[in-house]
C-alpha cells in the first residue's frame, strides 16, 4: 500500500526565512496531494493542494512542487510568520471502495521564531 | 455553521470499558471519516462513510465500529477498549471525494484508556 515519508520532523526558522518540507509516496497510482495544518489543539485544515497534472501551484505565501517522477512533492512558505507555527501534514491519495482515500505523512512542527 | 462537532473532548476509560465518540456535521456533506492521530505519527484512517447507512473499513478499523443512521452524525464505538488505543481522534467531513473537495476536521477526542 501507499507509505508517505516526511522531512524533517521539526523545523525552526527566524521569522521572515523560508521553510521548506519535503514528502515522498510510493504509490504511482496517488494523484492529488493535500497538505494540512494543525494547530494547537485544533484539527487539521487545508492550506494547500496539488494534482497530478500540474507541476507547481502557488497561494501567496505558500508554494506546493510536485516531482512525479521521483514521487516527492514539497510545501515551500515564504516571509515566515510566528502564526504559521503550527504541524504540517502532507497527504497522498489512494483509491478505497467509494473513491478517494488519504495516507497522511507523519507531520512537521514549524516554529518560527521573532 | 459549527462545521464538525466532537463530543466529549476528553475522556479517561478502563481497560475493558467500552464508549461511543460523537460527531456531527451541520454542512450536509455525504462523506464522513474517523481518524487516530498518535503522538509523532500521521492521521490513520479507522473507518468513513459515503452516506446513510453505507461504511467501509480504513487502514486501522481492529477494536471499532461505526454506524450511519443519519446524514448528520457519525458515531465511533470502542468494545473492550484497549491501551493501544490511547490517541487523539478526529472526525472528518467532506462533500465528496474530488479533487480539491476539503476535508473538515473536528477539534478532536483526546482518549487515554489505562
Amino acid at each position: 500500500g501507499e507509505n508517505v515519508e516526511q522531512h524533517p520532523s521539526t523545523l525552526s526558522v527566524q521569522e521572515g526565512d523560508s521553510a521548506v518540507i519535503k514528502c515522498t509516496y510510493s504509490d504511482s497510482a496517488s494523484n492529488y496531494f493535500p497538505w494540512y495544518k494543525q494547530e494547537l489543539g485544533k484539527g487539521p485544515q487545508l492550506i494547500i493542494d496539488i494534482r497530478s497534472n500540474v507541476g507547481e501551484k502557488k497561494d501567496q505565501r505558500i508554494a506546493v512542487t510536485l516531482n512525479k517522477t521521483a514521487k516527492h512533492f514539497s510545501l515551500h512558505i515564504t516571509e515566515t510568520q510566528p502564526e504559521d507555527s503550527a504541524v504540517y501534514f502532507c497527504a497522498a491519495s489512494i483509491s478505497g471502495n467509494y473513491g478517494q482515500n488519504f495516507v497522511f505523512g507523519p507531520g512537521t512542527r514549524l516554529s518560527v521564531l521573532p | 455553521n459549527a462545521g464538525v462537532t466532537q463530543t466529549p473532548k476528553f475522556r479517561i476509560l478502563k481497560i475493558g470499558q467500552s464508549m461511543t465518540l460523537q460527531c456531527a456535521q451541520d454542512m450536509n456533506h455525504n462523506y464522513m471519516y474517523w481518524y487516530r492521530q498518535d503522538p509523532g505519527m500521521g492521521l490513520k484512517l479507522i473507518y468513513y462513510s459515503v452516506g446513510a447507512g453505507i461504511t467501509d473499513k480504513g487502514e486501522v478499523p481492529n477494536g471499532y465500529n461505526v454506524s450511519r443512521s443519519t446524514t448528520e452524525d457519525f458515531p465511533l464505538r470502542l468494545e473492550l477498549a484497549a491501551p493501544s488505543q490511547t490517541s487523539v481522534y478526529f472526525c472528518a467531513s467532506s462533500h465528496s471525494t474530488g479533487f480539491g473537495d476539503e476535508q473538515y476536521f473536528g477539534p478532536g477526542t483526546r482518549l487515554t484508556v489505562t
